[in-house]
């Protein structure tokens, strides 16, 4: 049982360049966070699923996209990345009570 | 919208002696959830405790407690019995007591973390 699971663990883009940030969970959980992390900021939410098949915006969603996959995958997409997303970003997923979080990924925008 | 505040950056506590960790909130609603998250530098975010509003009593994990004042808005952090390992981030969170999307799913707002240190 792993959990929740982020890949790539670092990364680093260029300007304009794009990727994919993959997240997994093994808890059949039905819904799926995207959030970022920046110095001083706590943790803001990017995008969410609530089942499969469904996503929705959060409180900082400009630049991303999103992909429920299925109801283990949730990816979320830097289309031109821009050096204000450097930052450190978490999937979670959750049940009722408590969201899991994985190790998150530290991408950087140069 | 709900808000939450961390008054305090930075925190340092004696190895073996106890600090409190504070955190206020703002919010209209009646029944809601609130939580502490340890992030040490590995940015592994680990709950630490829960509480539930409508629960009077005070949520107690080893040597972490709350003190929920759901009048004034206040949810601290006791640790007691410092170790060198409790040296991280601490984050304050609340999510309201109902899901939306019908799924389960909720949203969870933070605070901007109290950086704790240990020392020997």
């Amino acid at each position: 049982n792993a959990g929740v699971t982020q890949t790539p663990k670092f990364q680093v883009l260029k300007t304009g360049q794009s990727m994919t940030l993959q997240c997994a969970q093994d808890m059949n959980h039905n819904s799926m966070y995207w959030y970022r992390q920046d110095p001083g900021m706590g943790l803001r939410l990017i995008y969410y699923s609530a089942s499969e098949g469904t996503t929705d915006k959060g409180e900082v969603p400009n630049g991303y996209n999103v992909s429920r996959l299925n109801k283990r995958e949730f990816s979320l997409r830097l289309e031109s990345a821009a050096p204000s997303q450097t930052s450190v970003y978490f999937c979670a997923s959750s049940e009722r009570r408590e969201q899991y979080f994985g190790p998150g990924t530290r991408l950087t925008v140069t | 919208a709900q808000t939450v505040t961390q008054s305090q950056p930075e925190m340092s506590v004696q190895e073996a002696e106890t600090v409190t960790l504070s955190c206020t909130y703002d919010t209209s609603e009646s029944d809601y959830y609130l939580f502490w998250y340890k992030q040490p530098p590995s940015r592994q975010m680990i709950l630490v405790i829960r509480q539930e509003a409508y629960k009077q009593q005070n949520a107690t994990e080893n040597r972490f407690s709350v003190n929920f004042q759901k009048a004034a808005k206040s949810f601290s952090l006791k640790i007691s019995d410092s170790q060198l390992g409790d040296a991280a981030m601490y984050f304050c969170a609340y999510r309201s007591y109902y899901s939306y999307s019908g799924a389960g799913s909720y949203q969870l707002t933070f605070g901007k973390g109290t950086k704790l240190s240990v020392i020997p």
